[in-house]
Parts: C-alpha cells; sequence; structure tokens
C-alpha cells in the first residue's frame, strides 16, 4: 500500500525566516497531495493542496510543490511569524476512494520570534 | 454553520467497557470517515463511508464498528475497550465527487481506557 514518509519532524526557525517541509509517497497513481495545519487540541485544518496534473500552488505565504517523477511534494512557508507554530501534516489521496488520505507523521514547527 | 461536529471531547472508559463516539455534519456530504491519531503515528483511517449504507475498512478497523444509517451521522463503537485504543479520534467529511475534495475534520474526541 501507499507509504507517506516527512521530514523533518521538528522544524525551529526564526521570525522572517522560510520553513520547507517535505513528504515522499510510494504509489505512482496518488493524485492528490493535500497539507494539513493542526494547533494543539484542534482538529486539523487543510492549508493548501496540490493534485498532480499541477507542479505548483501558492497561496500568499504558502507554497506547495510537487515532482511527480521523484514523487516527493514540499511545503515551503515564507515571512514565517510566531503564529505559523503547529504541527503541519502532509497527506496522500490514493485508491479511488473519495477522499481517503495516508497522511505523513507530521512536523512539529517552531517560529522564533 | 456548525461543520463536523463530534462529541463527547473527553471521554475515560475501562476495559472491557463498550462506548459510541458520536459523529455529525451538516454540510451534506456523502463521505465520512474516522481516523486515530496516536504520537508519531499520524492519522490512521480506521472506517469510511462513501454514502448512507455503505461503509468500509480502513487502515486500523479492528476494535471498531460503524454504521451509517443517515447521511448525516456516522458513529464509531468500541464494544470492548482496550488500553491501545486510548488515543484521540477524528472525524471527517468530504463531498462527493471522486479523490481530490477537500476533507473537513471535527475537534476530536480525546479517549482514554485504563
Amino acid at each position: 500500500g501507499e507509504n507517506v514518509e516527512q521530514h523533518p519532524s521538528t522544524l525551529s526557525v526564526q521570525e522572517g525566516d522560510s520553513a520547507v517541509i517535505k513528504c515522499t509517497y510510494s504509489d505512482s497513481a496518488s493524485n492528490y497531495f493535500p497539507w494539513y495545519k493542526q494547533e494543539l487540541g484542534k482538529g486539523p485544518q487543510l492549508i493548501i493542496d496540490i493534485r498532480s496534473n499541477v507542479g505548483e500552488k501558492k497561496d500568499q505565504r504558502i507554497a506547495v510543490t510537487l515532482n511527480k517523477t521523484a514523487k516527493h511534494f514540499s511545503l515551503h512557508i515564507t515571512e514565517t511569524q510566531p503564529e505559523d507554530s503547529a504541527v503541519y501534516f502532509c497527506a496522500v489521496g490514493f485508491g479511488g476512494s473519495q477522499g481517503n488520505l495516508i497522511f505523513g507523521k507530521g512536523t512539529k514547527l517552531s517560529v522564533k520570534p | 454553520n456548525a461543520g463536523v461536529t463530534q462529541t463527547p471531547k473527553f471521554q475515560v472508559l475501562k476495559t472491557g467497557q463498550s462506548m459510541t463516539l458520536q459523529c455529525a455534519q451538516d454540510m451534506n456530504h456523502e463521505y465520512m470517515s474516522w481516523y486515530r491519531q496516536d504520537p508519531g503515528m499520524g492519522l490512521r483511517l480506521i472506517h469510511y463511508s462513501v454514502g448512507a449504507g455503505i461503509t468500509d475498512q480502513g487502515e486500523v478497523p479492528n476494535g471498531y464498528n460503524v454504521s451509517r444509517s443517515t447521511t448525516e451521522d456516522f458513529p464509531l463503537r468500541l464494544l470492548s475497550a482496550a488500553p491501545s485504543q486510548t488515543s484521540v479520534y477524528f472525524c471527517a467529511s468530504s463531498d462527493a465527487g471522486g479523490s481530490g475534495n477537500t476533507i473537513y475534520f471535527g475537534e476530536g474526541s480525546w479517549l482514554t481506557v485504563v
């Protein structure tokens, strides 16, 4: 089955710096790649997603890039702010079923003021 | 607009007890699912449903039952709780139309089995 690896598990950056989180996956048939942000005591919230017919997508300070040949995709956060501190999860849609996701194990991002 | 609502928020069970985690969504979504989240493991799919009357197993279904009698509700049942089921449980929903639809998560249910 699908296997999703996420790195790094923890990331600490200075406010204003950029943060990059990378995920790799194993099933070349996967076609949907969302990123979720989870704050303490809350459910995951979708922050950006990309589908397999697109190589890059940007939404203000957040961007996701996808390399289908290498089977990896990355989350880029620019001009980080303390409120970006959270756990970020990548996920991969699989199996053709509506909405089933395999998640990475998460990255705890700390933005120091 | 409530979105995905889970109850209870917190629950402590004794080993062998049964309970039901409730999940309701008001977005008329066809697809609903349950995930569990354990430290260092990310979220893992337990069961899912693509519509009323249809359920299927996910990655870690053992020890859990589900049913989908209405579009709005998707309860998760633990028939005989075990300490290994101590976890945070998230219900999720998305619209119909194939993989790639936005998935909305509830706020979570913290379950401790002693």
